[in-house]
């Protein structure tokens, strides 16, 4: 069974980082690209951020681009996502999911919240 | 950017009622590259369709989606209990994958 944990999230003052991690099992992790995605209370999802299975591709929605960095360590089964110069409009629960085919996102975490307040 | 515009933002309907739900795109999506996906409160996304009208797995045939260029829907022919709940469209034929804002389905 696919089991996609995050953590890492929590409140930051505006302008502050946070790492947040993925860790995975029950599926070959070095196999799949993986997404971050994120949802702020009340809204529609918003995808943050795309790598291959190697990590070699990265691509990031413009709204987080130069300030978030994803990574990830097949040899620990874990995805990561550095952000860094947080605003208020990061605020929103941070999912982790699999990519089915470049850009359906199959199986999800259960997320973690990241608050952006002074 | 492709905006996805869903509708209505809320439906009211009953049990065994069928239920239609719309999703516009601002550019036409190419090679059929629309999903929707349904959440329930405090759960993650689920993936329901991709490929406008694949089924994901487990499921039920009673989801079934449509739809071509700018204009897709979902249909939930018999709505259940448990498919009460809030589904979004999404597009991922061209860069930024876009989501729309979401249609609840509500008991009447």
């Amino acid at each position: 069974e696919v089991q996609l944990v995050e953590s890492g999230g929590g409140l930051v003052q505006p302008g502050g980082s946070l790492r947040l991690s993925c860790a995975a099992s029950g599926f070959p992790f070095s196999s799949y690209e993986m997404n971050w995605v994120r949802q702020a209370p009340g809204k529609g999802p918003e995808w943050v951020s795309y790598t291959s299975s190697s990590g070699r591709t990265i691509y990031y929605a413009d709204s987080v681009k130069g300030r978030f960095t994803i990574s990830r360590d097949n040899a620990k089964n874990s995805l990561y996502l550095q952000m860094n110069s947080l605003r208020a409009e990061d605020t929103a629960i941070y999912y982790c999911a699999t990519d089915f085919g470049s850009g359906i996102f199959d199986n999800w975490g259960q997320g973690t919240l990241v608050t952006v307040s002074s | 950017e492709t905006v996805l515009t869903q509708s209505p933002v809320t439906l009211s309907l009953s049990p065994g009622e069928r239920a239609t739900l719309s999703c516009g795109a601002s550019q036409s999506v190419s090679s059929r590259y629309l999903a929707w996906y349904q959440q329930k409160p405090g759960l993650a996304p689920r993936l329901l369709i991709y490929d406008v009208s694949t089924r994901a797995t487990g499921i039920p045939d009673r989801f079934s989606g449509s739809g071509s260029g700018t204009d897709f829907t979902l249909t939930i022919t018999s709505l259940e209990p448990e498919d009460f709940a809030v589904y979004f469209c999404q597009q991922y034929g061209s860069a930024p994958w876009t989501f729309g804002q979401g249609t609840k389905v509500e008991i009447k």
